[in-house]
């Protein structure tokens, strides 16, 4: 098992420029989540899903877009990215919930000029 | 809403010391709590968790509490490791699809 994995590892963009975040898992999960890291913040939910074709917003929500057309991609859109945008976004899924083990990827480091 | 305080770091100590890093929340309701870590470079990981009040989880040595009459959820191990230097983060869940973090503390074992 690959488990989560996140593409690209890092990127850079200019305010305005859209872009998406690959996120994939091979456990079958149902839940899949977004987090963004920001130092002295922890992680802020961004979006959820609780399966296929279901979405919901999370804590921080505003400026990125979510799709779950499949169960095991859910990708992060950014349609015009603002340098409050720059952070560490992290994907994570569990079977059915937080409640249970949540598995992470490695991240993706975003910087937006 | 729900929310989850941990102590500020940064903590520094020597190896073989006792660690606490002391994390306290607010819930409605019976959340679900958990302590998960985050070694350089990686993702965070699932240290250990617990589901109800007075279950201990316990992990690597790390072990943790739940006491809903203070409303904390402390994580201690005896005697740490060089190795155990990473940012450590308490969480809670209360059945809303939603995982809540604490800001993290970061943790580093001198030898």
């Amino acid at each position: 098992n690959a488990g989560v994995t996140q593409t690209p590892k890092f990127q850079v963009l200019k305010t305005g420029q859209s872009m998406t975040l690959q996120c994939a898992q091979d456990m079958n999960h149902e839940y899949m989540s977004w987090y963004r890291q920001d130092p002295g913040m922890g992680l802020r939910l961004i979006h959820y899903s609780v399966g296929a074709g279901i979405t919901d917003q999370g804590e921080v929500p505003n400026g990125y877009n979510v799709s779950r057309s499949t169960t095991e991609d859910f990708p992060l859109r950014l349609l015009s990215a603002a340098p409050s945008q720059t952070s560490v976004y992290f994907c994570a899924s569990s079977y059915n919930s937080p409640q249970e083990t949540q598995y992470f990827g490695p991240g993706t480091r975003l910087l937006v000029l | 809403g729900n929310s989850v305080t941990q102590m500020e770091g940064p903590v520094t100590l020597s190896e073989e010391a006792f660690l606490t890093i002391n994390c306290t929340y607010t819930a409605t309701g019976y959340p679900s709590l958990f302590w998960y870590v985050q070694y350089p470079g990686e993702g965070l990981q699932l240290l250990l968790k617990a589901t109800k009040a007075d279950d201990k989880g316990s992990n690597k040595g790390f072990e943790a509490t739940y006491r809903k009459e203070t409303t904390s959820f402390h994580l201690e191990k005896g005697s740490v490791q060089v190795s155990d230097s990473a940012v450590y983060f308490c969480a809670l869940s209360e059945g809303d699809y939603k995982l809540s973090f604490g800001a993290g503390t970061t943790v580093t074992v001198r030898a």
